[in-house]
């Protein structure tokens, strides 16, 4: 079964720190990965994925297959980077509409 | 065209009621799909119609749960008999698909507002 993983619930870092949130995902075929944000009292937004491979925000993510991971990194946090981020996966199979596997959510904290 | 509506935005009910949410998709988009979330957790997939077809349905649609989207346009969920379990935010998404029928492509899916529903 497909299964996306975002091992933290919440990240806190401070303005200007790196900030790295993690995504592992398990499916045996070819997925498409993606990032998507909420902001507060607003609707989830897609941040960015893995096939456009840029760079949204200062945010960049890269697929790595062999650990089947897709970690969202920023080398810079700025506080409006406050939200709810979520790893979300499609699998690219004929036909299939294209729903998303969806993660936990993590809950990223930027301090001044 | 403001982007996916949804209605209403808050539902509160009693245990054992009807409850019917609609979605409006982006006009030119064909595909529409429901989702469900929880405190603490990822929206999860319920259905997805393309344009009036429902191809996909998740197995956490109870036989409680139908959902229609006649002549392609607007969507709408209901769930009969509610359950203090079906508490939850109920989003709606459409995407434009250009495929047909051949491959895979990704269409980028924007999301509603959400309806919020509190079973008492």
């Amino acid at each position: 079964a497909q299964r996306v993983t975002q091992p933290e619930k919440l990240l806190s870092v401070f303005k200007g720190a790196p900030v790295e949130l993690k995504c592992n995902y398990s499916y045996s075929g070819s997925p498409e990965l993606f990032w998507y944000v909420q902001y507060s009292r607003q609707r989830l937004q897609l941040l960015l994925r893995h096939i456009s491979r840029e760079s949204i925000k200062g945010f960049t993510a890269d697929l790595n297959k062999g650990e089947t991971s897709f970690h969202l990194k920023k080398p810079f946090a700025q506080e409006e980077d406050s939200a709810m981020y979520y790893c979300a996966l499609k699998r690219m199979i004929y036909n299939q509409g294209g729903k998303l596997i969806f993660g936990q959510g993590t809950e990223l904290s930027v301090k001044p | 065209d403001t982007g996916v509506s949804q209605n209403p935005r808050h539902k509160i009910t009693k245990r054992g009621q009807n409850v019917t949410f609609r979605c409006d998709p982006i006009s030119e988009h064909n595909r529409l799909y429901w989702y469900r979330q929880t405190l603490g957790q990822g929206p999860e997939f319920l259905t997805y119609f393309q344009n009036e077809a429902q191809l996909e349905k998740s197995r956490l649609l109870s036989d409680r749960f139908s959902a229609e989207r006649p002549k392609g346009s607007f969507s709408t969920l209901e769930i009969q008999r509610t359950e203090q379990g079906d508490s939850a935010m109920y989003l709606c998404a459409s995407s434009f698909s250009s495929l047909s029928g051949t491959g895979s492509s990704y269409n980028e899916q924007f999301f509603g507002p959400g309806t919020r529903l509190t079973v008492l």
